[in-house]
């Protein structure tokens, strides 16, 4: 049974850099049709999609954003890792490690995060 | 980049009850590329529906979904109490992926 478990700082000053790690267990992240992907939700907002990285190691990113931000894999190790540039107060949020894939077959496929994190709170505060 | 919009933004409703959802896509979405999520306070989103229409794993057949083109709803039939959450509605199209601003269905 595949399982994420999403990990960083819990607090940072605003202008730092972090990275925030996923571990799959149960699965390999360089196998199958997946789309691993990061989504971060601000206190109180809804769902806000920031990239994926597919098991091929190709990368994808909603349209730019005030902090840059990154998203890597290690094959190795089964993780999936989002780094982030300079931060600000506004990227206080609850990060979400995200499985994208296809489900069902035939007429009946489609595709959407069938497999998710707890989430980790990030909160950028002086 | 497509934008979704999901109607009501509350839903104020009583256990037994249905429940629609609506969800607006500002261009066409194939449906393979539409899905649903509910998410309870504290906890991450639970993929509800895929495919536009197709139950995921484990959920009940009071959930159903349907709609084609930049039109798509969520319809939850005899509303149980722990059917009282947030949902969104997502989409991929052009390597990209976008959510909704969600619906709340709340007690009345």
């Amino acid at each position: 049974q595949v399982q994420l478990q999403e990990s960083g700082p819990g607090l940072v000053k605003p202008s730092q850099n972090l990275a925030l790690t996923c571990t799959v267990s149960g699965g390999s992240v360089s196998r199958g049709d997946y789309y691993w992907s990061w989504i971060r939700q601000p206190p109180g907002k809804g769902l806000e999609w920031i990239g994926y990285i597919s098991h091929t190691g190709t990368t994808y990113y909603s349209p730019p954003r005030e902090t840059p931000m990154a998203i890597s894999m290690d094959t190795s190790k089964n993780e999936v890792y989002l780094r982030l540039t300079s931060v600000t107060v506004a990227d206080t949020a609850v990060y979400y490690c995200a499985r994208g894939a296809y489900s069902g077959s035939g007429v009946f496929a489609g595709w959407g995060f069938d497999l998710w994190g707890q989430g980790t709170l990030m909160t950028v505060s002086s | 980049e497509t934008v979704l919009t999901q109607s009501p933004g509350t839903l104020s409703l009583s256990p037994g009850e249905t429940a629609t959802l609506s969800c607006r896509a500002s261009r066409s979405v194939s449906s393979t590329f539409l899905a649903w999520y509910q998410q309870k306070p504290g906890q991450a989103p639970r993929l509800l529906i895929y495919g536009a229409s197709s139950r995921a794993t484990g959920i009940p057949d009071r959930f159903s979904g349907s709609g084609s083109g930049t039109d798509f709803t969520l319809t939850i039939s005899r509303l149980e109490p722990e059917d009282f959450a947030m949902y969104y509605c997502q989409q991929y199209s052009s390597s990209l992926v976008s959510f909704g601003p969600g619906t709340k269905v709340d007690l009345k």
